[in-house]
């Protein structure tokens, strides 16, 4: 059974700009997450789709937004880039809302110069 | 404000012997504990869970304890060994709120 994917990998932009991550799910798992990984602060938590629906949110601001397709694939929108946006992006997909057992994709690492 | 805290961002560890990662939580509302281990360039995988009405659970190598009365976890690896070498998140969540709050993780090194 194929892992979760993201993409891009590696993405470099500059502030002001946005950018699209995209994220599949493992087949079968309706439920995408997803974290902003930094040093010294951890993972966050971002929202949570379910169903094409944004379930759960973390704290951050509205810049940051996302959506679910009816194929579980999930994207994640950034607009008006900050230098303070660079993280690792880290999508999970589980089988249910929530997932006990959450399975995280590799990460898009998104530099802003 | 960290709800979820890993105080030392880092281990080492001689191999064979006991490694110990510490967690401390803050919201007495959280009733799920979740270990994971990141090694780099790779997502964090699922490494062990314990629910609040338990104080302990095993898998293997890897045990993980809940002292529900000083709001801390710990996760025991024992032996470790090199292959173990990664950073270790503990993630919490309460009922209803469906979504995992993580520490900011320790990184364990296992000398060979």
């Amino acid at each position: 059974k194929a892992g979760v994917t993201q993409t891009p990998r590696y993405l470099i932009k500059t502030r002001g700009q946005q950018v699209t991550l995209s994220c599949s799910p493992i087949s079968g798992h309706r439920s995408v997450s997803w974290y902003q990984q930094t040093p010294g602060q951890g993972l966050q938590f971002l929202f949570e789709y379910f169903s094409e629906t944004q379930r759960n949110k973390g704290n951050f601001p509205g810049r940051f937004s996302g959506r679910q397709f009816s194929n579980s694939r999930s994207e994640m929108n950034v607009s008006t880039l900050e230098l303070g946006d660079s993280a690792l992006y880290l999508c999970a997909s589980s089988l249910a809302l929530a997932g006990n057992e959450q399975f995280f994709g590799p990460g898009t690492r998104l530099t802003v110069l | 404000d960290q709800q979820v805290k890993q105080n030392s961002p880092s281990l080492s560890v001689q191999e064979g012997r006991i490694s110990i990662l510490n967690c401390d939580y803050t919201n007495s509302m959280f009733d799920y504990f979740l270990w994971y281990k990141k090694y780099p360039a790779e997502g964090p995988t699922f490494l062990i869970s314990i629910s609040s009405i338990k104080d302990k659970n095993e898998d293997g190598r890897f045990t993980v304890f809940l002292n529900k009365s000083a709001k801390h976890l710990s996760l025991h690896i024992v032996p470790s060994q090199p292959g173990d070498s990664a950073v270790y998140f503990c993630a919490a969540s309460s009922p209803g709120t469906y979504k995992y709050i993580f520490g900011t993780g320790t990184r364990l090194k296992v000398l060979a």
